[in-house]
């Protein structure tokens, strides 16, 4: 069965240093992944989507994410972080069920920023 | 292109009442969803409806928990009777199909006192 597990609730760096948030999957066939940003109060927002192109997916806000099949791994980073970038973020897994698709997400990791 | 949109976006009733959430997708996606949010947690598939079928239900608790999407477009989700356990936000999404990514709308808080 597909999931996805994010390593660390809460991460926490200093603006202008590098954000890497945590996300391994377990699929038994080559998985959709995707990371989703939430703000407060807000909805969630797509950042970005693997879906069996390039391993090493750009997304929104200068974040990227690599496909690593050996690892089974799909990490999010961001060279630079900034004050902005402040919020919860979430992995999640594409899942077939009776022909339709539906999305597992992981438990999310909040990021903070520090000045 | 216009969001999804979800009303009402906060909602306090007390435990045994009974509350209603609207959601209007984006124009054209088939797919809706409903999750659950509570606070700390990643969102809870509720239901998935393609176009107005039930797609997934399985972990709607149907004996509090009903969803409809009548004409393939709005939806509603009501709770009746609602408990405090209930207290989360909810969040509707849709999509042309999940492999793309969903849409999320702003959500509705709910507490229940």
């Amino acid at each position: 069965a597909q999931s996805v597990t994010q390593l660390g609730s809460h991460v926490s760096v200093s603006e202008g240093a590098l954000v890497l948030l945590r996300c391994n999957y377990s699929s038994s066939v080559p998985p959709y992944l995707f990371w989703y940003v939430q703000y407060p109060n807000q909805g969630l927002q797509l950042l970005l989507k693997y879906t069996s192109a390039a391993t090493l997916v750009k997304g929104i806000n200068g974040f990227e994410a690599e496909f690593k099949k050996s690892e089974t791994s799909f990490h999010l980073t961001k060279p630079s972080a900034h004050m902005s970038d402040a919020a919860e973020y979430f992995c999640a897994v594409s899942k077939l069920i009776s022909s339709a698709s539906k999305i597992i997400f992981g438990s999310g990791t909040r990021l903070s920023i520090r000045p | 292109e216009a969001g999804v949109a979800q009303s009402p976006r906060y909602k306090i009733i007390e435990k045994r009442q009974s509350v209603a959430f609207w959601c209007n997708p984006i124009s054209g996606h088939a797919t809706l969803y409903w999750y659950q949010q509570i606070l700390g947690q990643g969102p809870k598939l509720l239901i998935q409806f393609q176009n107005n079928g039930v797609v997934d239900d399985s972990q709607l608790p149907k004996d509090r928990f009903s969803a409809e999407r009548l004409k393939g477009v709005d939806s509603t989700l009501k709770i009746q009777p609602a408990k405090l356990e209930d207290s989360a936000v909810y969040l509707c999404a849709s999509s042309w199909d999940s492999d793309r990514g969903q849409y999320f709308g702003p959500g509705t808080r709910l507490t229940v006192l």
